[in-house]
């Protein structure tokens, strides 16, 4: 049963970049069909689909972070990244990564990023 | 982008229940890229129903889903203490791929 893990700093300053990673055991990254997303829910506001990187490389953005946002996957060390850069206080959210295909959907636990001096 | 709108927002309801959820899409959306998720606090969304009537591996019989085009539906045949969370619809048909508000269902 493949696994995802999120890691990376809690804390992030204002107009800083956001850097998260998602380690995945139990699967390959460069494996499959598979679209290797990003969500966030910031506190209080629903699910926001940030984006994803598909097996192939390809990449696609949410419209209203495509300016800032990239993801980026490291077949070997077989994980995938976050990068999202000039963040404010309406980039603090729990950031979820996430393998989706047509069938399949698997979450990791979520990590709380917090966006303050 | 996609507009997912569920009802209602909150569902108050006993054990043994059955309970309807709606999800409404502000255009047609391929029910075969149309999900459903539960999420429990603390814990990441469940993946329980896929291509708007399939369950997912594992999940149990009482979980149906319906629906196509704009209006989709889940149900829960006969409510278990367990099944009282907040329930997620999902649209990956167009991008951005875009969620419901939720759906809470709780313990009348």
């Amino acid at each position: 049963q493949v696994q995802l893990q999120e890691s990376g700093p809690g804390l992030v300053k204002p107009s800083e970049t956001l850097s998260l990673t998602c380690t995945v055991s139990g699967g390959s990254v460069s494996s499959g069909s598979y679209y290797w997303s990003w969500i966030r829910q910031p506190p209080g506001k629903g699910l926001e689909w940030i984006g994803y990187v598909y097996y192939s490389g390809t990449t696609n953005y949410n419209p209203s972070l495509r300016s800032r946002v990239t993801i980026s996957v490291d077949t070997s060390k077989n994980h995938f990244s976050l990068r999202l850069s000039s963040v404010t206080a309406a980039d603090m959210a729990v950031y979820y990564c996430a393998r989706h295909s047509s069938t399949t959907s698997n979450w990791g636990q979520g990590t709380l990023v917090t966006v303050s001096s | 982008e996609i507009v997912l709108t569920q009802s209602p927002g909150t569902l108050s309801l006993s054990p043994g229940e059955r309970a309807t959820l709606s999800c409404r899409a502000s255009q047609s959306v391929s029910s075969t890229y149309l999900a459903w998720y539960q999420r429990k606090p603390g814990q990441a969304p469940r993946l329980l129903i896929y291509g708007a009537s399939s369950r997912a591996t594992g999940i149990p019989d009482r979980f149906s889903g319906s629906g196509s085009g704009t209006d989709f539906t889940l149900t829960i045949s006969r409510l278990e203490p367990e099944d009282f969370a907040v329930y997620y619809c999902q649209q990956f048909d167009v991008s951005p791929w875009t969620f419901g508000q939720g759906t809470k269902v709780e313990i009348k």
